[in-house]
């Protein structure tokens, strides 16, 4: 089946520029996480739903990153006056359900530059 | 707060040679633990996972890992390297009610003919 998808995969982005990221997570699953990727780093955990519900956003940076998860479905990550030191590739997963060690299945990410 | 520590930031070997990258945890309770690996331009792909079943676990590609808790390790080996196996490794644990995951800052592998 499909796995979890995101757009766009590239993104320049000048700086003060407000930018949304997309992620389309596996159907059926329940359990959605953002998370940031700095060059020659491991992913940093900005953010996690269970399905429409943001249980945990203690990985935000600052006020200028938001995510939603309306419809219970896909997500979508913002950045508000978009800043150098937000460039990263950012990383989508989901997993079938809360709680225990589920398998998180991550997105191939979508590489932002701010210039 | 959990954490994970990767020793060695770049690994090297030769076609047919053994693979030892280290992991070490840092953990109050029994963990979960995980190994990913990520190709270039891609996301991350899961190897394998403890979940306190059995302390040696068996993933894809011909990877295990065993869980060491006296020595608060989960090192990835594999018998014989191959060149499709560069790539960079991912050491994991997962933290919480919300099962976030907290990454090492990854081991590069390296696979020389």
């Amino acid at each position: 089946g499909a796995g979890v998808s995101q757009s766009p995969r590239y993104k320049v982005a000048k700086r003060g520029q407000d930018v949304a990221l997309r992620c389309d997570p596996i159907s059926g699953h329940v359990s959605l996480f953002w998370y940031q990727q700095a060059l020659g780093q491991g992913p940093e955990f900005l953010t996690y739903f269970q399905n429409e519900a943001q249980l945990d956003k203690s990985g935000l940076p600052s006020d200028r990153f938001f995510a939603e998860r309306p419809e219970g479905s896909v997500s979508t990550l913002k950045i508000q006056r978009t800043q150098q030191e937000d460039s990263a590739v950012y990383l989508c997963a989901s997993s079938s359900q809360g709680g225990g060690p589920e398998t998180q299945y991550f997105g191939p990410g979508t590489r932002l530059l701010v210039l | 707060a959990q954490s994970v520590t990767q020793l060695g930031s770049h690994v090297s070997v030769s076609e047919g040679a053994l693979v030892l990258l280290r992991c070490n945890y840092s953990s109050s309770v029994p963990p979960y633990l995980f190994w990913y690996v990520q190709y270039p331009n891609q996301g991350l792909q899961l190897l394998l996972k403890y979940t306190s079943a059995a302390t040696l676990v068996k993933g894809i590609n011909g990877f295990e890992a065993e869980f060491k808790k006296s020595e608060t390790s989960f090192h990835l080996t594999k018998p014989s390297a191959h060149m499709s196996d560069a790539a960079e490794y991912f050491c994991a644990v997962s933290e919480g009610n919300t099962d976030k995951l907290i990454f090492g800052t990854g081991t590069r592998l390296q696979v020389f003919p």
